[in-house]
């Protein structure tokens, strides 16, 4: 059983729209919980960050974490064509300090149809 | 403040050469990553260093890829002969010392072609 499970499935959505991405994962000890966006040719970069259970949101953006479930979604709201991205979820549990190894899922590819 | 920089962007050898990568990581970041993204999967851990101490390289594949960092300034990756296998794309990242979970800063990657 991979640690994190990302359907990689491409998503297009109109301008505006609201998109929801999600993952799940196998390890109970994971307490970080990001997702970072990468355009192409790019190297991924951070856009949400959370500790443990609960939601943050930046802006029209909003991260949702269930660690009951085992279940991390990530909202983008008012979808806009710059936010055409890949969307990759990652997690780390609490390691040695400084080290931050994350384990990513696959990625969503997202497309914002002006 | 500047990013964390990879050469080559990409790079073209055959099976059996060698090939090294380089990052510069951020200046002042004391943690340096190195991941890898092969075709149709996730991007993995491959190793961590901490100034020019190697943390954990347990996500190294096999004896044939080499990681030192110099002065615990810039790090290189070699891949000592490369297979088909080792094509992908390689991802360097950097992070401030000693930060609890401190965020990750990646560079733009060296996609390694190997024919």
């Amino acid at each position: 059983q991979k640690e994190v499970e990302q359907d990689p499935g491409p998503l297009s959505v109109p301008e505006g729209a609201i998109v929801s991405l999600n993952c799940t994962y196998s390890n109970s000890a994971f307490q970080y919980f990001m997702w970072y966006r990468q355009y192409s040719r790019k190297g991924p970069e951070l856009l949400m960050y959370t500790y443990s259970s609960g939601n943050k949101e930046d802006g029209r953006f909003t991260a949702q974490v269930d660690k009951s479930s085992k279940y991390i979604s990530l909202f983008i709201r008012d979808s806009q064509p710059s936010d055409s991205a890949t969307y990759l979820c990652a997690m780390s549990a609490r390691l040695n300090y400084g080290n931050n190894r994350l384990a990513f899922g696959k990625g969503n590819q997202v497309v914002v149809i002006p | 403040e500047a990013g964390v920089t990879q050469f080559p962007s990409h790079s073209v050898i055959e099976k059996g050469q060698t090939v090294t990568l380089r990052c510069d990581p951020i200046s002042g970041h004391d943690n340096l990553y190195w991941y890898r993204r092969v075709m149709g999967k996730e991007i993995k851990f491959l190793l961590h260093f901490v100034k020019e101490s190697k943390q954990d390289e347990s996500g190294m594949p096999n004896n044939r890829f080499l990681a030192e960092r110099t002065g615990g300034t810039y790090s290189t990756l070699k891949v000592q002969p490369a297979e088909l296998e080792d094509s992908g794309v390689y991802f360097c990242a950097s992070s401030r010392g000693f930060v609890d979970n401190s965020p990750l800063h990646f560079g733009n990657g060296t996609r390694l072609t190997v024919t």
